[in-house]
Formats: structure tokens, sequence, C-alpha cells
């Protein structure tokens, strides 16, 4: 699987957007693009996945580029509880069913 | 949505002992579900797949003797820790993924067993 790039963390204000970009320049045309958050002493949780569509739910935004070599998670109003580590990951799903790699991810603090 | 629960959430053995940890998918069957490790502000890493009716594969630099998994069921895989250690302290977290004929689905975790061994 491609590896991703992260930033080691970053701030957010409570109420503003968290904007959490991913870098993942090597990704090849079957990988998807998945996020996963964990909050202290949790598993992960899943956020959200796409392929190269713009994707929406109840919980964030991606947004893929068009060269897919990038993509940012956006929490459109972050409140104290999206407090967490956010991984970014590429898979190919094709390759049938198999694990998750985890890079650092980028720890997101959100103030009030 | 899918669940995966594991229990304990957390245990406290003495060295020596074994402790082991149950992971179970409560809404869909799972012939394969994943296990890892994750060391304290360090990101979570694969240990073993454990896969129903048969061996579990380990990665390297995992002891499968001291790590036995058990995958009995399609919705029950556990983990045994032999002769725990101090050094096997750790969170450890088991996942698994609705069957999907695209593998596309989501893989799911549960919330993780903190083991403390003194």
């Amino acid at each position: 699987d491609a590896k991703t790039t992260q930033p080691p963390s970053m701030d957010c204000a409570e109420g503003r957007a968290a904007n959490l970009p991913c870098n993942h320049s090597t990704i090849s045309g079957n990988e998807y693009v998945y996020w996963y958050r964990q909050i202290h002493s949790q598993g992960p949780q899943y956020i959200i996945h796409g392929l190269k569509n713009n994707e929406t739910n109840e919980m964030a935004s991606l947004i893929i580029t068009e060269d897919r070599k990038s993509s940012t998670l956006i929490l459109p109003h972050a409140t104290l509880r999206d407090t967490a580590v956010y991984y970014c990951i590429v898979r190919v799903s094709i390759s049938g069913n198999t694990p998750l790699v985890f890079g650092k991810g980028t720890r997101l603090s959100v103030i009030a | 949505g899918a669940v995966v629960s594991q229990h304990p959430s957390w245990v406290i053995c003495k060295s020596g002992t074994s402790v082991k940890i149950e992971c179970r998918s409560l809404d869909f069957q799972a012939t394969t579900m994943f296990w890892y490790r994750q060391f304290p502000k360090q990101s979570l890493m694969l240990m073993a797949t454990s896969n129903e009716g048969s061996k579990a594969t380990y990665e390297q630099g995992v002891e499968k003797d001291k790590f036995l998994i058990n995958h009995a069921s399609l919705t029950l895989s556990t983990l045994t820790v032999t002769s725990a250690h101090p050094e096997d302290s750790s969170f450890y977290i088991c996942s698994a993924r609705p069957p999907d004929p695209t593998y596309n689905s989501p893989l799911h975790f549960g919330n993780g067993t903190r083991l403390t061994v003194t």
C-alpha cells in the first residue's frame, strides 16, 4: 500500500472547520483513501473513505484532488470531542480482506 | 452499523500468568479478524490475522507461541497472551470487516484492551 504523509499536529478553535491534509502522492488508481480517528484510550473510529469523488457523511467531508495525490478531511464545526489522532490510510480493496496499515497520523487539538 | 466488541476493556495480571482477550463481531460474521497492538505514544501495529477455521498468520517479529490466537466461530476470535511479562503491557485492539465482495467496506475496531503486567 502507498504511504501517506500527515502533519504531526494541528490546532483548531471550537466551532470552526478543521481541515486535515494528507499527502498520498504515490497512490495508485485502485487505492481508496480511508480516514479514521482515535480518541485517547479507545479503538480507532471509521470516519469516511473515497476513491476519487468527494464524499460527505454525517461526520465529515472528504475532498480528494483531481490527481488524487492528496486529500483533505473536513470537520465542519469542530467540538472539543473531536480532539483525537486522525489517520489517513490508503488501501487497495481488490487485494482481498486485508488489514489497514497505520501511520503516525495527525493529533488534532480542538481548543475552546 | 457494524459493531466489534472486545472484552475485557482492561486487565492487570502478574508476570508469568496468561491472559485471554475476546473479540466479537456483534452484528455480522467475520471469517477474518485482525489483531493490533499499540504502545504509548505510538501508532497501531498489526500483530496477526485471525482466520476462522485455520491457523492465524503472524507479522514478522510477533511470537506465535506467545500470542495464541483462536478463531473458533464466525463471530469470535480470542488472543491469549501466554506467560505475560511487563514488556507485554500494551493496548490490544481487534478489528473486522463486514462481508463485502469488493472488500471495500471499512474495517471496524473494538474499543481495545489495556493490559498491564506487574
